[in-house]
């Protein structure tokens, strides 16, 4: 594998459902983030991780939890998410902050019914 | 406050058509990065290329080539002999340095412009 990959690729789920999104680098990069894009609207960043810390959280609902274990891995938690959640999800990374080119994932497509 | 504006919505050319995709973005800070992105149907956005504020040359990479000019705060983008295959939505993105270099790296990013190239 290569590159930034996010499973699953695509998820529906009800507003009472706990599920997690999946994003691995295999780029060695330090810096991980999640953004939403949603239909007519720019993506918005939700998480800033670097080194494994959390340096951003963007006025996101507590409906959402990031966790990163490692470098190389970042999941974003889910539960009693609302209709309007439904979006495409990114993950990105680089290799540090601010100066440096961020590489994305595929997205996961969740829509919340 | 960071802000940028890509103002065509759609862009809709025929091949071989050179196509110009503006951008003009906002900033306060001196030292700061832009960016063009490329999200095809498949949905992953692909990293074009990256300009420092301090850096105005134009660059060329094969059919693409893009303008920084700071005198008006825009970074354009175009696209000579437009091929089908160049068919996306394309975002331009602004990241600032911070004061001592301490930005998080967050990209702002334009409403981005879809771009059709017909047969």
């Amino acid at each position: 594998e290569t590159g930034v990959t996010q499973t699953p690729r695509h998820l529906v789920m009800g507003m009472t459902n706990k599920k997690s999104l999946k994003c691995e680098q295999h780029l060695g990069h330090n810096a991980m983030y999640w953004y939403k894009q949603s239909a007519k609207k720019p993506l918005e960043l939700m998480f800033v991780y670097s080194l494994e810390e959390r340096v951003e959280n963007n006025s996101v609902p507590s409906r959402f939890s990031p966790e990163c274990p490692n470098s190389s891995h970042l999941f974003l938690h889910l539960h009693t998410l609302q209709p309007e959640d439904s979006a495409l999800y990114l993950c990105a990374s680089s290799l540090g902050l601010a100066a440096y080119e961020q590489y994305f994932g595929p997205g996961t497509r969740l829509t919340v019914t | 406050a960071q802000k940028v504006t890509q103002a065509q919505t759609e862009i809709s050319v025929v091949e071989k058509e050179d196509v110009t995709l503006d951008c003009v973005y906002e900033t306060r800070d001196t030292t700061y990065y832009l960016f063009w992105y490329k999200q095809p149907p498949s949905g992953e956005l692909v990293f074009l290329i990256r300009r420092n504020s301090f850096d105005e040359q134009n660059e060329i990479s094969g059919r693409y080539s893009w303008n920084f000019q700071k005198s008006t705060s825009s970074f354009n983008f175009t696209i000579t002999a437009s091929q089908v295959v160049d068919s996306a939505v394309y975002f331009c993105a602004l990241s600032e340095a911070g004061a001592g270099g301490t930005s998080y790296g967050k990209l702002t990013f334009g409403q981005g412009t879809i771009l059709t190239v017909h047969p």
